[in-house]
């Protein structure tokens, strides 16, 4: 059964600085991994999308890597802003379907 | 315009009532996808269609039963609802099944039981 780690689990953080928030996967046989961000009392919403032969993909100040082999990937957020407070979440995408499994979310906060 | 809008918002009632929640998408999404997010911020699939036919029924109890009149629209109807269904409801959808397409979420709905 498919598990989906996310470290840290909150983070605060001062203005300008670089980020990297971590997920975890149990099962490498993975489809996608979708990264989001969920603001309070807000739906989610996509940031970026890794299908599973790639291994990185960019957005802006966002980057989102992907190691299949060892059931990780991570967000790299740079220069963060206070805009960018929001709790983030990683989702894995099983073979073949599109069932997203959720991670337990990293709640960050950055202060200016 | 919202792309994902689900109606209504916040939902409060009684233990025991039969509500419906719905959503839709004017994405020209071919599927449509249910969630639920309990209180401790956990979200799991409920259910998807694609083309208003159902692909996935994750062991959701048949209190629980989606309708998708057309690929634009899936409502969620609960009967018999318990203390246990309080949680935030998140309608999503995607342009194709299998395909690598991002999914995007309306707002939720705040289901309450009293």
């Amino acid at each position: 059964k498919q598990e989906v780690t996310q470290i840290p689990a909150a983070l605060s953080v001062p203005e300008g600085e670089n980020l990297v928030l971590n997920c975890s996967f149990t099962d490498s046989a993975i489809y996608n991994l979708q990264w989001f961000r969920q603001d309070p009392g807000k739906g989610l919403t996509s940031l970026l999308l890794i299908q599973s032969s790639q291994r990185e993909q960019t957005s802006g100040r966002l980057n989102a890597s992907l190691d299949k082999s060892s059931g990780r990937s991570t967000l790299y957020i740079a220069a963060s802003q206070p805009g960018d407070s929001a709790t983030y979440l990683c989702a894995v995408s099983e073979g073949g379907t599109d069932k997203l499994i959720f991670g337990t979310g990293t709640r960050l906060q950055v202060f200016p | 315009d919202t792309a994902v809008s689900q109606t209504p918002k916040y939902l409060v009632t009684q233990m025991g009532n039969d509500k419906s929640i719905k959503c839709e998408q004017n994405l020209g999404h071919d599927t449509m996808y249910w969630y639920k997010q309990d209180s401790k911020k956990f979200l799991k699939i409920m259910f998807s269609y694609n083309n208003k036919e159902l692909i996935i029924n994750e062991t959701v109890p048949n209190r629980f039963s989606p309708k998708s009149p057309d690929k634009a629209h899936l409502n969620l109807h609960i009967n018999s609802l318990e203390l246990g269904d309080s949680a935030v409801y998140f309608c999503a959808s995607s342009q194709a099944y299998q395909g690598h397409q991002p999914q995007h979420f309306g707002d939720g709905t705040r289901l309450s039981i009293l």
